[in-house]
């Protein structure tokens, strides 16, 4: 059982605008930033988002991340084959004192 | 160009030790907080413990009292010292930079991760 509550699958068509949510709490979102990683099987994760909308450099401007008290999301638009990867959120958690991941987004590009 | 290379999976017995180590290059890596993430096959992302620039170190409850981070700045240099090991424990391990400099606390998330090296528990 995750920490943060993410729904195990999402899905869209090439073009469309999907968005992946992420839920926390008081003790992580709730005082923490939240960050977002893209994850194709057999790779390492790769970060997208931190400091709740930050984007690294590299990350293109289709994605981006916002949150709301303790609530996350992640938006991709203009879908492409490409996305389709394996999305996870994190946060540091004040009462657990260590970083906490979702468990995981399946996106597939339809 | 920056880049962490893992190094020391393999094949250890329940109860045995492994130690990991992950090299950096291209940063300085004595200002950055820097972390273990293990990932079982087919499984999502753990957080295994991660280590200031000043030293501080955290864990899970999982791993603390059996794994220990540790960092050597001279050599630029990440160490995750591994004790009785369980089939748990079974695992891609990533070391991975922290993406703001500062203590673990202050996570932000991590931007710069090694290709993982393969660590199986097994008997």
């Amino acid at each position: 059982q995750s920490v943060l509550t993410q729904p195990p699958s999402a899905s869209g068509t090439p073009g469309q605008r999907v968005t992946i949510s992420c839920s926390g709490s008081s003790s992580n979102f709730g005082s923490n930033t939240v960050n977002w990683y893209q994850q194709v099987p057999g790779t390492a994760p790769k970060l997208l988002i931190y400091s709740d909308t930050q984007r690294p450099s590299g990350v293109p401007d289709r994605i981006s991340g916002s949150k709301s008290g303790t609530s996350a999301s992640l938006a991709i638009s203009g879908l492409q084959s490409e996305d389709e990867a394996n999305y996870y959120c994190a946060s540091w958690d004040d009462s657990l004192r260590r970083v906490v991941f979702g468990g995981g987004t399946k996106l597939t590009v339809l | 160009e920056v880049l962490l290379v893992e190094s020391g999976g393999g094949l250890v017995q329940p109860g045995g030790s492994l130690r990991l180590s992950c090299i950096a290059s291209g940063f300085t890596f004595s200002s950055f907080d820097m972390h273990w993430v293990r990932q079982v096959k087919g499984k999502g992302l753990e957080w295994v413990s991660g280590i200031g620039g000043s030293g501080d170190t955290y864990y899970p409850g999982s791993v603390k009292g059996r794994f220990t981070i540790g960092r050597e700045n001279a050599k630029n240099s990440l160490y995750l010292q591994m004790n009785s090991l369980r089939v748990g424990d079974t695992g891609v391990y990533y070391c991975a930079r922290g993406v703001i400099p500062g203590p673990v606390y202050s996570y932000y998330g991590m931007d710069v991760w090694g290709q993982g090296t393969t660590v199986t528990v097994s008997s």
